[in-house]
């Protein structure tokens, strides 16, 4: 079975600067895919960043951009020029090639400071 | 943008009551399935739902459950005896190449 694990419970940022979350995750599986996503206090989940196992260029969304390490098992999220938008839990998530299921990490409150 | 919408937005119950959650999938995905979010904690899978049946359904997913598709739109999730730790969030999403998830249904069980 996969985990997946995020060590940060809560981070904070100012406005206007960055910020990385981290997440690793355990497979024994090749290929995959890896997903962040945004949970904001409406509690609606939206898809940040994906990113397909077997890309070995990093995943890029305008300000939101992954740090993809495959054979350490990480992978990050780096958020630039931060926005008062950006605060909201962020989770992690892991699905396997047969897309079945997503497992999720345990989320990373963000909160960004004017 | 398509979307996937559930209802009720929020949803009161009492404990020992059956009820019945509802999603509209987007309507060419072929991929349908529910989790659950314990307020405080993380997402949770319950059970995917493919070619009208189940493919996969977690531990949590136990007889008091059940989905369906009744009618080529909708896509429900019963709970059938309400139990107080039932109470949370329960997102739909269904996908094709990407997963797309409902707003979500607060359910409370008093």
């Amino acid at each position: 079975a996969q985990t997946v694990t995020q060590s940060q419970p809560e981070m904070s940022v100012q406005e206007a600067e960055t910020v990385t979350l981290s997440c690793t995750y355990d497979t024994s599986e090749s290929n995959y895919y890896l997903f962040w996503y945004k949970q904001p206090p409406s509690r609606q989940m939206i898809l940040v960043i994906r990113q397909e196992a077997y890309k070995q260029q990093n995943a890029t969304e305008n300000r939101f951009s992954v740090n993809f390490q495959k054979a350490a098992k990480s992978f990050s999220l780096k958020i630039s020029d931060s926005q008062l938008g950006d605060t909201a839990m962020y989770f992690c998530a892991f699905m396997n090639r047969a897309g079945n299921m997503l497992t999720f990490g345990g989320g990373t409150r963000l909160m960004v400071k004017p | 943008e398509p979307e996937v919408t559930q209802t009720p937005s929020h949803q009161v119950t009492q404990m020992g009551q059956e009820v019945i959650l509802r999603c509209v999938p987007i309507s060419n995905h072929l991929y349908f399935y529910w989790y659950r979010q314990i307020l405080g904690q993380k997402v949770e899978f319950l059970v995917s739902f493919y070619n009208n049946e189940i493919s996969e359904k977690s531990e949590i997913f136990d007889d008091q459950f059940s989905v369906e598709r009744p009618d080529g739109s909708n896509f429900t999730l019963k709970i059938r005896s309400t139990k107080l730790e039932d109470s949370a969030m329960y997102f739909c999403a269904s996908s094709t190449a990407g997963y797309t998830f409902g707003s979500g249904t607060r359910l409370t069980v008093v």
